[in-house]
């Protein structure tokens, strides 16, 4: 089954921009995951879908600031115009071998 | 607007059994796989279990193999999540998920979640 790989931590400052990465394991290089944001004390919240074209397709409501990416088995969520509400943990998500598989989740700091 | 309303929470005893409900609005509940998800206090997020939209094919992660029955009423838009063999280790806020038309698609919209804990 696949792996997913964040680190755990991130930081940005207000206004600016931030990539967060997923890697995926070896062989598992085309697969689909899907981004969440869980903000501090909330439910997660779905964001979007990311193929390994790096096509993807966004929940309802996920402001534009909002982007994908894809580079071989890596996997990028990029916030533009960062904002104290982006101060969140970051989940990646995907299935593989009857497995649902999450990421560790990267903690963004927004300074 | 999708709804997911999880219910039967609570503080139980290693051993005890709890039954969770997840109410489903808001969208054709028998099209889409269904999927639990638990989040232990200050850990990340953690896979227990997805139905398929029939509910004939379901999929559990190790740790609650034989201890842990998904199930589904689509009549009742609900999903279940029966847990038997209760441990601390179980302690948790679990999270009811939509997901797509297969039981491989992703999650698309989370519930607000309910609290597991188990103690004596």
């Amino acid at each position: 089954q696949p792996v997913l790989t964040q680190s755990s931590s991130a930081s940005a400052s207000l206004g600016s921009s931030v990539r967060l990465t997923c890697t995926l394991t070896s062989g598992h290089s085309n697969y689909i995951i899907a981004w969440h944001q869980q903000q501090p004390g909330k439910a997660p919240r779905y964001l979007m879908n990311l193929e390994d074209s790096g096509s993807y397709n966004k929940g309802s409501g996920v402001p534009d600031r909002f982007s994908g990416s894809s580079s071989g088995a890596d996997r990028h969520l990029t916030i533009s115009n960062l904002q104290s509400e982006d101060e969140a943990d970051y989940y990646c998500e995907t299935w593989g071998s009857d497995t649902r598989v999450f990421g560790g989740g990267t903690k963004l700091t927004v300074l | 607007e999708v709804q997911l309303l999880e219910s039967g929470g609570g503080l139980v005893q290693p051993g005890g059994s709890l039954r969770l409900s997840c109410a489903a609005s808001g969208f054709t509940f028998r099209s889409y796989a269904m999927t639990w998800v638990r989040q232990a206090p200050g850990e990340g997020l953690d896979w227990v279990s997805t139905i398929n939209i029939g509910g004939a094919y379901t999929y559990y992660t190790d740790s609650v193999k034989g201890r842990f029955t998904i199930s589904r009423d689509n009549s009742k838009n609900t999903l279940y999540l029966q847990m038997n063999s209760l441990r601390a280790e179980d302690t948790a806020i679990y999270y009811c998920a939509k997901g797509g038309l297969y039981s491989s698609s992703p999650i698309d919209y989370w519930g607000q979640g309910t609290l597991v804990t188990v103690s004596s």
